[in-house]
């Protein structure tokens, strides 16, 4: 079946760094990939997504591009905040047999800005 | 303003009891769904709902039942059987099961054992 897999975190990070964290992804056919953040307490909102292959998706300075020959979709910012602290979910929306139009989420990472 | 609306907040179930979780959407969507999220596992699919009266088990459905009588509604509930209960659920809903838009989700209800 779909699985994505993120890298561990939590990750912790001053004012302005750069960040990534990765996202690989296994699934049937052209899937869209999606990033979910979630701050403290609250649900997850939609940050950017993806459809088709080498698609870029950004939003608030955050950019992921979907590369379908290594199956991953890596999270990129050039200079956090400390307003970016909150909990990042790449999730996959299959389109093969029973996991068709079902999200499967990867187990999310936790972000930490300092100033 | 449109969105789902999950209450409520916070809620706490006594031994062999059920309990009931709202959820509702104003956005006019076909698709509605439940997850449940743990520490560090990420969210899973407890049930899914992709047209009125309608609807199916996902991958954790054990101890959950669900009804959709209506578009906007999507209720949850945990029965006695779920032996774990404590978590925060996430209600979702989407245009389409079917189609490549994201889930919109509410703001998630703090379930707790007493």
């Amino acid at each position: 079946g779909d699985s994505v897999t993120q890298m561990e975190g939590p990750v912790t990070l001053s004012e302005e760094a750069f960040l990534t964290i990765n996202c690989t992804y296994t699934a049937t056919g052209y899937p869209s990939l999606f990033w979910y953040v979630q701050y403290p307490g609250e649900g997850l909102q939609l940050l950017l997504k993806a459809t088709k292959a080498d698609d870029k998706g950004s939003n608030k300075g955050f950019e992921a591009t979907y590369r379908k020959e290594t199956t991953s979709f890596h999270l990129e910012k050039g200079s956090v905040q400390v307003s970016d602290s909150a909990v990042y979910f790449c999730a996959l929306r299959g389109v093969g047999g029973t996991s068709y139009g079902k999200l499967t989420f990867g187990q999310g990472t936790i972000l930490t800005v300092h100033p | 303003d449109g969105g789902i609306t999950q209450s409520p907040k916070y809620l706490f179930r006594k031994e062999g009891q059920n309990v009931t979780l709202s959820c509702e959407q104003n956005l006019n969507h076909d698709a509605m769904y439940w997850y449940r999220q743990d520490p560090g596992q990420g969210l899973r699919l407890i049930y899914y709902s992709q047209i009125v009266n309608d609807f199916q088990k996902g991958d954790i459905a054990e101890g959950y039942s669900v009804s959709r009588e209506k578009k906007e509604s999507f209720p949850l509930t945990v029965t006695s059987a779920q032996k774990n209960p404590t978590a925060f659920y996430l209600c979702a809903s989407s245009i389409a099961s079917g189609s490549n838009q994201p889930q919109h989700f509410g703001d998630g209800t703090r379930l707790s054992i007493l």
